[in-house]
């Protein structure tokens, strides 16, 4: 069975800090592995995808296969940033679905 | 564009009342998601379909709940009856030619 998880229910930073959203899985085959987030009242949108290899709003993410872990960054958090992050795991070929995790809320303090 | 569509974006129903909810895709995305979130997780797949093709649908309570994509195109979900534990937001999201995903902004469903 395949498994995302956030550790961090909540986290909150200073404007300009670093920011690390955790996201570990477990998964038996080579998965996929997204960053989604949701800023309030916006739906549900893809930030990265780790085959891609993009840095996109200034986050980055990579995928570590002995860690089993994709961990989101950005070296310096700005206020925009707040939001909610999911890190989901797709499976099978062509046509996917996704797993998510439970969310990280993203908190950055002017 | 307008992305996909649901609606209504909000619903508020008694218990043991039916519910039905809409989604309108991305023109041309074959493959379209019923997801389901509830508060304080993330989205859990309840039903994927390939055109009008039901291919993955081990997640979906078939006692009460049902979904159609008749044509290949729009998708109704329908719960009958709702019961309290439904209260959720409903995602329908839809996917072309590992495109990614493009979500919907979600149906809140509340049961009274």
């Amino acid at each position: 069975a395949q498994r995302v998880t956030q550790p961090e229910k909540l986290l909150s930073v200073f404007k300009g800090a670093p920011v690390e959203l955790k996201c570990n899985y477990s998964y038996s085959g080579s998965p996929e592995l997204f960053w989604y987030v949701q800023y309030s009242r916006q739906r549900l949108q893809l930030l990265l995808r780790h085959i891609s290899r993009e840095s996109i709003k200034g986050f980055t993410a990579d995928l570590n296969k002995g860690e089993t872990s994709f961990h989101l960054k950005k070296p310096f958090a700005q206020e925009e940033d707040s939001a909610m992050y999911y890190c989901a795991l797709s499976s099978g070929a062509g046509s996917y679905q996704l797993t998510f995790g439970k969310g990280t809320k993203l908190s950055v303090i002017p | 564009e307008a992305g996909v569509v649901q609606s209504p974006r909000y619903k508020i129903i008694e218990k043991k009342q039916p519910v039905a909810f809409w989604c309108n895709p991305i023109s041309g995305h074959n493959t379209l998601y019923w997801y389901r979130q509830n508060l304080g997780q993330g989205p859990e797949l309840l039903i994927r379909y390939e055109n009008e093709e039901a291919v993955d649908d081990s997640q979906l309570p078939k006692d009460r709940f049902s979904a159609e994509r008749l044509k290949g195109v729009d998708s109704t979900l329908k719960i009958q009856p709702a019961e309290l534990g439904d209260s959720a937001v409903y995602l329908c999201a839809s996917s072309g030619n590992r495109a990614g995903y493009t979500f919907g902004s979600g149906t809140r469903l509340t049961v009274v």
